[in-house]
């Protein structure tokens, strides 16, 4: 069975500076692994995606992520917070592509 | 661009009605996916396809029902709506997981709200 947890369900930080969303996942197989975004009132979009090969990943807006299979975790992480990252997080895994498990989600607040 | 598309941005319903929530994509994807989406609950899937006329339960499908008779076309039923029913729900696709990692398509979400 896949499942993912995403610590801290609210984060805050000020305009520049790092922002880090944690994900660790359960998975009795080699997982995918999936980043959304998600702004008010609006469906989910992707940020970026691990399937196989490097394990440092780039996304859209500057954000990245990295694969640690050792401690089974796919944190999201973007070097200086700008405004316009305010939003809903959510991690998710997929071991066959054929069905997707979320994270409750994490909101994020830039403060100026 | 993919494109999935819901028929509704908002809806307001009254308790007790059947209740059509409906999502076409457009880039021929096997997978469609039903989810609901609850503050501190994250996404959670009511029920998937992977083919024309197969359904597949998910985690809460209790009081809804699915329908595809298109490739395109993944409809949500609420046989008789109730208030524990006010949520978002969001509609997603994907290509099967055999042709490649690929991720789910989502589209913009219906504000469902029963009165």
């Amino acid at each position: 069975a896949q499942s993912v947890t995403q610590l801290g369900s609210h984060v805050s930080v000020s305009e520049g500076a790092l922002v880090l969303l944690r994900c660790n996942y359960s998975s009795s197989v080699p997982p995918y692994l999936f980043w959304y975004v998600q702004y008010p009132n609006q469906g989910l979009q992707l940020l970026l995606k691990y399937t196989t090969g490097a394990t440092l990943v780039k996304g859209i807006n500057g954000f990245e992520a990295e694969f640690k299979k050792s401690e089974t975790s796919f944190h999201l992480t973007k070097p200086s917070a700008h405004m316009s990252d305010a939003a809903e997080y959510f991690c998710a895994v997929s071991d066959t592509g054929n069905q997707f498990y979320f994270g409750t989600g994490t909101s994020l607040t830039v403060i100026p | 661009d993919v494109k999935v598309t819901q028929s509704s941005r908002y809806l307001v319903k009254r308790t007790g009605e059947k209740v059509f929530l409906e999502c076409v994509q457009d880039m021929d994807h096997e997978n469609m996916f039903w989810y609901r989406q609850d503050p501190g609950l994250g996404l959670r899937l009511i029920y998937f396809s992977y083919d024309v006329k197969m359904k597949e339960k998910g985690d809460i499908p209790e009081g809804y029902s699915v329908s595809r008779e298109k490739k395109e076309r993944f409809s949500l039923i609420l046989e008789s709506a109730s208030t524990n029913q006010t949520s978002m729900y969001l509609c997603a696709s994907s290509f099967p997981g055999a042709a490649g990692a690929t991720e789910a398509f989502f589209g913009q979400g219906t504000r469902l709200t029963v009165v």
